[in-house]
């Protein structure tokens, strides 16, 4: 069965600084695709980041980037620059393929502090 | 791109009664899923439908739950005799089948149904 487990359920940081985000699953399937998806409140849940598992480079967007240790199966989100509006629920989630089902961790709530 | 679209927003009906709830996806996808979140959880996948074919459905999904996606459009979900434990966030999300890739599904507001 495929898992994926998110250890911290709040986290803080200041504004301007980082933060890393924790996120380890389990699969038996080679091919799978692992994302991070913002959820704020009251508002729809937004991509952040896409990692393709066979790619070893790690992904980047902007101030978004991901720590991808495939033979540990942690999938880590780095925020850099902190902004108040990062504020939100942070959601892993893993798709293997031919599934295109995803599995979500519980979450993480990301606080800003100004 | 106008996004996914869900209605009611809220809902809120006594136990047994039925719900409907509707979810438009983003126009050019062809897949369509929903989901279900209660408080403190992250979303758990109920169904998925390619065009207008349901292609998988959870075990979470029980008898009173029905799903529809007529001529591979919008779609509709029904709870029969709503219990309780049907209270939670029901998501739509929509993707584009792309040949080689997947696609990241889109999510839309959702629908919070409240059971009295």
């Amino acid at each position: 069965a495929q898992t994926v487990t998110q250890s911290q359920p709040e986290m803080s940081v200041q504004e301007a600084e980082t933060v890393t985000l924790s996120c380890t699953y389990d699969t038996s399937e080679s091919d799978y695709y692992l994302f991070w998806y913002k959820q704020p409140p009251s508002r729809q849940m937004i991509l952040v980041i896409r990692q393709e598992a066979y790619k070893q480079q790690n992904a980047t967007e902007n101030r978004f980037s991901v720590n991808f240790q495939k033979a540990a199966k942690s999938f880590s989100l780095k925020i850099s620059d902190s902004q108040l509006g990062d504020a939100a629920m942070y959601f892993c989630a893993l798709d293997t393929s031919g599934t295109y089902k995803y599995i979500f961790g519980t979450g993480t709530r990301l606080k800003v502090l100004a | 791109d106008t996004g996914v679209s869900q209605n009611p927003r809220h809902k809120i009906t006594k136990r047994g009664q039925n719900v409907t709830f509707r979810c438009d996806p983003i126009s050019e996808h062809n897949r369509l899923y929903w989901y279900r979140q209660t408080l403190g959880q992250g979303p758990e996948f109920l169904t998925y439908f390619q065009n207008e074919a349901q292609l998988e459905k959870s075990r979470l999904l029980s008898d009173r739950f029905s799903a529809e996606r007529p001529k591979g459009s919008f779609s509709t979900l029904e709870i029969q005799r709503t219990e309780q434990g049907d209270s939670a966030m029901y998501l739509c999300a929509s993707s584009h089948k792309d040949i080689g890739s997947n696609q990241p599904q889109h999510f839309g507001d959702g629908t919070r149904l409240s059971i009295l």
